[in-house]
């Protein structure tokens, strides 16, 4: 089956740091990738998302960095504050299943001012 | 748009008795899934639908549990006999495929506390 995972379930960083979540899979002909954060008591909500021809993708103070060749992607979250505390799930497709997507455990992120 | 809808968003209940979780996805959505979440094992997928055909329910924990989805706009999630085991927050996600676009918007969940 598929395998996502995320490479520490906890990150705590202190407030205006940059922070870095990673996250592996397993599939090489994933083709598409998504993070999503989720706050206490919701539901996982869309940050960004990149297909396999990008390398890089950037946002509003995040970015998303994909390596096809280690099978590795990233997220960075510029000048993080406090509002940013959530836990972050990585998820990508199979390529040859469309609509769905393989999620990670998650990774815990902790914002201290 | 009100984003995905789900009903109830908390749920008591005793052990055998059944349970009916609801979901509303976004308009013109095509695709809807329906996920299970707890410590122990993160977010799972437990059935997904595509123009209200059941796609992929392999992650559908056994018999107690079965999934509807009558029309584009309308879905539930039923555990019959429900067990302490079912506790958990379960998410109501929904995408559409008309532009290649894979991103899921998912509900607020239900916790489901069955004691």
């Amino acid at each position: 089956g598929e395998s996502v995972g995320l490479h520490l379930p906890t990150l705590s960083v202190q407030e205006g740091d940059n922070s870095i979540i990673n996250c592996a899979y397993s599939n090489s002909a994933s083709d598409y990738f998504i993070w999503y954060k989720q706050e206490s008591g919701k539901g996982p909500q869309f940050i960004i998302d990149i297909r396999s021809n990008m390398d890089k993708r950037q946002g509003q103070r995040v970015t998303v960095l994909l390596n096809k060749t280690v099978k590795h992607l990233s997220l960075q979250i510029a000048a993080t504050q406090p509002g940013d505390s959530a836990v972050y799930f990585c998820a990508c497709d199979r390529g040859s299943t469309l609509g769905r997507l393989y999620f990670g455990r998650g990774t815990q992120l902790t914002v201290w001012p | 748009d009100a984003g995905v809808i789900q009903s109830p968003r908390h749920e008591v209940t005793e052990m055998g008795q059944e349970v009916t979780l609801r979901c509303k996805p976004i308009s013109g959505h095509d695709y809807l899934f329906w996920y299970r979440q707890t410590m122990m094992r993160g977010l799972e997928l437990l059935i997904y639908f595509n123009n209200n055909v059941p796609i992929d329910d392999s992650g559908m924990p056994e018999d107690r549990f079965s999934a509807k989805m009558p029309n584009a706009s309308f879905s539930t999630l039923k555990i019959q006999p429900s067990e302490p085991r079912d506790s958990a927050v379960y998410f109501c996600a929904s995408s559409t495929s008309g532009q290649g676009i894979q991103e899921q918007y998912f509900g607020p969940g239900t916790r489901l506390t069955v004691t």
